[in-house]
């Protein structure tokens, strides 16, 4: 059955740092999002992407973030110059037209 | 804006015992999703409600949704260990797909 992949299965990097996560979305899925959970909290969405653009994002998807689909597969998410407060796990999920969306195993990203 | 809010937060049950757990949300939603999360793990799709008086069944869960009072609940017949988890409902609109999450109830099932 396919499945949405994410790498890192944990990232830990230091205040200031750039990382970049990744998602490979389910191949004939054309919406694809980013979602991140503080640990201990609800789940929070960040932004959604199609057609090669951002079609929504949320107060929290601010300039140190931004997505990019590189290629036909990948899906990133890179956080510019990472903050404490930016350590939680990081979910990407992807949708075919008027279906539900399905999540991948998540980033857990640790910001020292 | 729109807001889930789900309750109880936490739910502590005894082997064998039915509990409902609740999903408020604040406008009107096309689409009503129930996740199970267990810890550090992601997201299982549970159950998809499209419309009012829709009723899904799996195992011991049921998932019911009434559009009029943005309501949904999930009930858990003759709970069993297994179902320990941390239970998330979530809701769409139409013209967005972003989910927005409740704030989850985390279910403890105890011998």
């Amino acid at each position: 059955e396919p499945e949405v992949t994410q790498t890192p299965s944990h990232q830990v990097t230091q205040m200031g740092q750039e990382v970049i996560l990744r998602c490979v979305p389910i191949s004939n899925h054309l919406y694809f999002y980013w979602y991140r959970q503080i640990l201990g909290q609800k789940v929070e969405f960040l932004v959604s992407f199609y057609n090669n653009e951002i079609s929504e994002k949320s107060e929290i998807f601010d300039d140190q973030f931004s997505v990019e689909r590189p290629d036909g597969s990948n899906f990133t998410l890179k956080i510019r110059s990472t903050k404490l407060e930016d350590s939680a796990m990081y979910f990407c999920a992807s949708m075919d037209r008027g279906t539900e969306q399905y999540f991948g195993p998540g980033t857990r990203l640790t910001v020292t | 804006e729109l807001k889930v809010e789900q309750n109880p937060l936490f739910l502590s049950m005894q082997e064998g015992k039915n509990y409902t757990i609740y999903c408020n949300y604040s406008t009107t939603s096309d689409r009503l999703y129930w996740y199970r999360q267990d810890p550090g793990k992601s997201l299982e799709s549970l159950f998809v409600l499209l419309s009012n008086g829709a009723v899904k069944q799996e195992g011991r869960l049921m998932a019911s949704l009434d559009t009029k009072a943005r309501l949904s609940t999930l009930h858990i017949t003759a709970a069993v260990h297994d179902l320990s988890a941390t239970y998330f409902c979530a809701v769409d609109r139409a013209n967005t797909d972003k989910l927005i999450f409740g704030t989850g109830t985390r279910l403890q099932v105890f011998p």
